[in-house]
């Protein structure tokens, strides 16, 4: 059972809306992290915080921005959505040892048309 | 800097038989741990094995096991007695040293047919 939510699991968004992904933890977790996935399946991590009031730009570029107001909530917001933007998003957390690896959500596949 | 390679982009196995999928990675530091996931198709991701990189040991789960060779930085899955069910991509990422974020490979899509 999923201890990571990840809402919608499906959106279909025209070009130039605002959205959020939203993504909560039950867990506790302090460090949550966004990827992108491509076609490929690859991963690229786009954000990710370290607790409360702590977010940081991954290492791939992106016109995304991200908020931790709450510890258990990190959702991620694209002001203005472009067909570049169309791709799977996971989030994930840690808590503890890093010997733990992620939890995962189970994503968000996003469709710009 | 970490980095992890799986040479393999799609592998094939039949029902019942075992299947190897290879990871190698690089690190300069001591402290590491290794892992093994599973995405399977439209579902979540979850972790199927861990190796931490002082234990000598191969880690085990069930059917799953590795084999971790640390000199020459292979960090390979085996899958004994292969399930449709483990039809899925399959990731391989590192934990080094201070990092605080894994690095993934590129993932190794296996399809078990009948």
């Amino acid at each position: 059972e999923a201890d990571i939510y990840q809402t919608p699991r499906y959106l279909v968004i025209g070009t130039g809306k605002k959205i959020t992904l939203e993504c909560s933890q039950t867990m506790g977790h302090d460090k949550m992290y966004w990827y992108q996935q491509d076609p490929g399946m690859e991963l690229h991590l786009i954000h990710y915080s370290y607790g409360v009031n702590s977010t940081e730009k991954g290492d791939l570029s992106s016109e995304s921005t991200v908020s931790r107001i709450r510890t258990e909530h990190f959702p991620l917001t694209l002001e203005s959505a472009r067909p570049s933007h169309t791709s799977q998003y996971l989030c994930a957390s840690r808590g503890g040892a890093r010997g733990y690896g992620y939890t995962f959500g189970s994503g968000t596949r996003l469709t710009v048309v | 800097a970490q980095t992890v390679t799986q040479s393999q982009p799609e592998m094939s196995v039949q029902e019942a038989e075992t299947v190897t999928l290879s990871c190698t990675y690089d690190t300069s530091e001591n402290n590491y741990y290794l892992f093994w996931y599973k995405q399977p198709p439209s579902r979540q991701m979850i972790l199927v094995i861990r190796q931490e990189a002082y234990k000598q040991q191969n880690a085990t789960e069930n059917r799953f096991s590795v084999n971790f060779q640390k000199a020459a930085k292979s960090f390979s899955l085996k899958i004994s007695d292969s399930q449709l069910g483990d039809t899925a991509m399959y990731f391989c990422a590192l934990y080094a040293g201070t990092a605080s974020k894994l690095t993934f490979g590129t993932g190794t899509r296996l399809q078990v047919t009948l």
